[in-house]
């Protein structure tokens, strides 16, 4: 069965420090990859989603970026955090090909930007 | 563009009440719609879902039907448990089988009273 790992799971960071959060995902080959931020009382906002490794497709613009080095491997990053990245990053993946759409979602790392 | 609204709560029954959480979405081509729940400090979990119209989701006791002529998928359980207790997400995904993201309403937090 596949499984979906996030770490860490916890991160508190001071402001202008750097991040790099770490999505995989096991026993699926070539998933669709994406990157969620759910901040305190507001919806899910995608970020990032990858069909590839090194295929990304930015959704929003901001201070974050995200590389896929492998095809299980999705890892979020930044050089320089904000107060305003504080949140719930979630990551998910979905199964290709064309047609499968249900998006399965890792535990979540909390981040916080003191 | 597409866009999902539901209820935002907090929605607060007692144990054995009926459950209605409404939910209605915007979208141009023919979406799926799926319902996600997330419990205190977990990811989100597939809940139920739907691909078409006139189509009904159902698991764990929770039902929703996709009614195009209105445009919902309203969810639904008939007695609901403290277990149930968690915020949950309507989404819909417009993307043909595509890699794009789901787009989700901003949540519906649910407090079940013993």
């Amino acid at each position: 069965s596949q499984t979906i790992h996030q770490w860490p799971a916890t991160l508190v960071q001071p402001v202008g420090s750097p991040l790099s959060l770490e999505c995989t995902v096991e026993g699926t080959s070539n998933p669709n990859l994406y990157w969620y931020r759910q901040a305190a009382g507001r919806g899910l906002q995608l970020l990032f989603y990858s069909v590839g490794i090194g295929q990304i497709s930015s959704e929003v613009p901001q201070n974050l970026s995200a590389s896929r080095p492998q095809d299980r491997q999705f890892i979020l990053s930044s050089k320089k955090l904000l107060l305003s990245d504080s949140g719930f990053y979630l990551c998910a993946w979905s199964a290709t090909p064309h047609g499968e759409e249900t998006q399965y979602f890792g535990p979540g790392t909390r981040l916080l930007v003191l | 563009g597409n866009s999902v609204t539901q209820m935002e709560g907090p929605v607060t029954l007692s144990e054995e009440a009926f459950l209605t959480i409404n939910c209605t979405y915007t979208a141009t081509g023919y979406p799926s719609l799926f319902w996600y729940v997330q419990y205190p400090g977990e990811g989100l979990q597939l809940l139920l879902k739907a691909t078409k119209a006139d189509d009904k989701g159902s698991n764990k006791g929770f039902e929703a039907t996709y009614r195009k002529e209105t445009t919902s998928f309203h969810l639904e359980k008939g007695s609901v448990q403290v277990s149930d207790s968690a915020v949950y997400f309507c989404a819909l995904s417009d993307s043909g089988g595509g890699a794009d993201g789901l787009t989700f309403g901003k949540g519906t937090h649910l407090i079940i009273q013993p």
